[in-house]
């Protein structure tokens, strides 16, 4: 089946990493995606990750494949105020064409 | 390059009513998919067309429709509309590999 999961939360203080973490069940998918989605906007993409890959580094964020368990994370570096956000895992499905099974989303809260 | 462009932002609708939601993706993406956001059910595809043809549609009653111009520009169409429609409307374009850009979409409010 079809199936992503992620916490609902994470609290970090600010100039911390945060790690952000993603399982996913269908083994054949292709991508895996990270969008960013701040109060009353669209999402916005972070970054993306071929399954043929294991990790991909961009600026502050690093994201880490383990195809073996199924499990994606995603680790921003020195996390600031402007990264409290909801942050969506998704998957491409390898069924079909183009479509995103997305994650329920975890809310990062960044504190002094 | 200009982003995938949503319109209109917002909108209020009464039961019953039907609603034509617009999507312009980025040029030269062909691809353009669409998704439901509700707080209950969180982000949930609707249907993606490429070229002008429907490729994948996602489980959803037949009320929602879609359509995509030569030009790539895709509307999506609701039907009759229910209170459980309520929801915010993200529409993606995409070259084909690799990334999906979205909209800032449109919140549809039935009343």
């Amino acid at each position: 089946g079809e199936d992503v999961e992620q916490s609902l939360f994470l609290s970090v203080r600010e100039g911390d990493s945060s790690v952000i973490n993603c399982t996913y069940t269908d083994s054949s998918s292709t991508y895996l995606y990270w969008y960013k989605q701040e109060p009353g906007a669209g999402l916005q993409l972070l970054t993306y990750i071929f399954s043929n890959m294991d990790m991909k580094q961009d600026q502050r964020l690093t994201v880490l494949l383990n195809k073996k368990d199924k499990h994606l994370s995603l680790r921003i570096a020195d996390t600031q105020t402007g990264d409290s956000a909801i942050y969506f895992c998704a998957e491409r499905n390898s069924g079909g064409y183009n479509k995103l099974i997305f994650g329920a989303g975890t809310r990062l809260a960044v504190h002094p | 390059k200009a982003g995938v462009t949503q319109t209109p932002r917002y909108l209020i609708k009464t039961r019953g009513q039907q609603v034509t939601l617009s999507c312009s993706p980025i040029s030269g993406h062909r691809s353009v998919s669409w998704y439901q956001q509700t707080p209950g059910q969180g982000l949930q595809f609707l249907f993606e067309y490429f070229s002008e043809t429907q490729r994948n549609k996602g489980n959803f009653p037949g009320r929602f429709s879609g359509r995509q111009f030569s030009n790539s520009r895709s509307e999506m169409n609701v039907s009759t509309l229910e209170l459980g429609d309520s929801a915010l409307y993200l529409c993606a374009s995409s070259a084909g590999q690799g990334g999906y850009t979205f909209g800032s979409g449109t919140r549809l409010t039935v009343v």
